[in-house]
């Protein structure tokens, strides 16, 4: 099976602008959480989608939203862009049906606010 | 809420030898998971290793292993015969078992060096 993937791998923007992150995951897996990785704060969770529906929310402005379509792809959005926002961004995907599914994480894309 | 600590922000080791690398946690479930994931430079983050709470018995997967202490609420992963590919840093994450709850919650992580 193809693994996590993620696009664009690379993004550069400036601050005020918006940004649209793609995940795809496994197929057949259903689940796709998002976690955003910066040296200070380490890996911090922002939020989960399961079956078109967010199933778990981090502590994150209403800046950062996200989605999932039918084939469970998933998009995070990011707008007004502020320095900060610069991270490296993961998403993850499981099976999501259990009480415990593996999340199986994709190379991320790094995200450069200037 | 849940907090995890992992007290060493980076720590090598000679190749072939064994390294420890350590983790507190805490949290107010009574079930959960305990899980090492590992990221190697510019690689995908990997799991390496999991932990069931309800078991007393450590888990291993090969070179890896960990010395669960539940009541002190320690997690430490043991790399045995260290190789120059276990390079990475290394985050503890722990799971809880609730249903629909897909989140896990990291320590800051331990950049692990392996001298050759």
């Amino acid at each position: 099976k193809a693994g996590v993937t993620q696009t664009p791998r690379y993004l550069i923007k400036t601050r005020g602008q918006q940004v649209t992150l793609s995940c795809s995951p496994i197929s057949g897996h259903r689940s796709v959480s998002w976690y955003q990785q910066t040296p200070g704060q380490g890996l911090q969770f922002l939020f989960e989608y399961f079956s078109e529906t967010q199933r778990n929310k981090g502590n994150f402005p209403g800046r950062f939203s996200g989605r999932q379509f039918s084939n469970s792809r998933s998009e995070m959005n990011v707008s007004t862009l502020e320095l900060g926002d610069s991270a490296l961004y993961l998403c993850a995907s499981s099976s999501g049906a259990g009480v415990y599914n593996e999340q199986f994480f994709g190379p991320g894309t790094r995200l450069t606010v200037l | 809420a849940q907090t995890v600590t992992q007290s060493q922000p980076e720590m090598s080791v000679q190749e072939a030898e064994t390294v420890t690398l350590s983790c507190t946690y805490d949290t107010s479930e009574s079930d959960y998971y305990l899980f090492w994931y590992k990221q190697p430079p510019s690689r995908q983050m990997i799991l390496v290793i999991r932990q069931e709470a309800y078991k007393q018995q450590n888990a291993t997967e090969n070179r890896f292993s960990v010395n669960f202490q539940k009541a002190a609420k320690s997690f430490s992963l043991k790399i045995s015969d260290s190789q120059l590919g276990d390079a990475a840093m290394y985050f503890c994450a722990p799971f809880p078992i609730i249903q629909g709850a897909q989140k896990l919650v990291f320590g800051q992580g331990t950049r692990l060096t392996i001298n050759p």
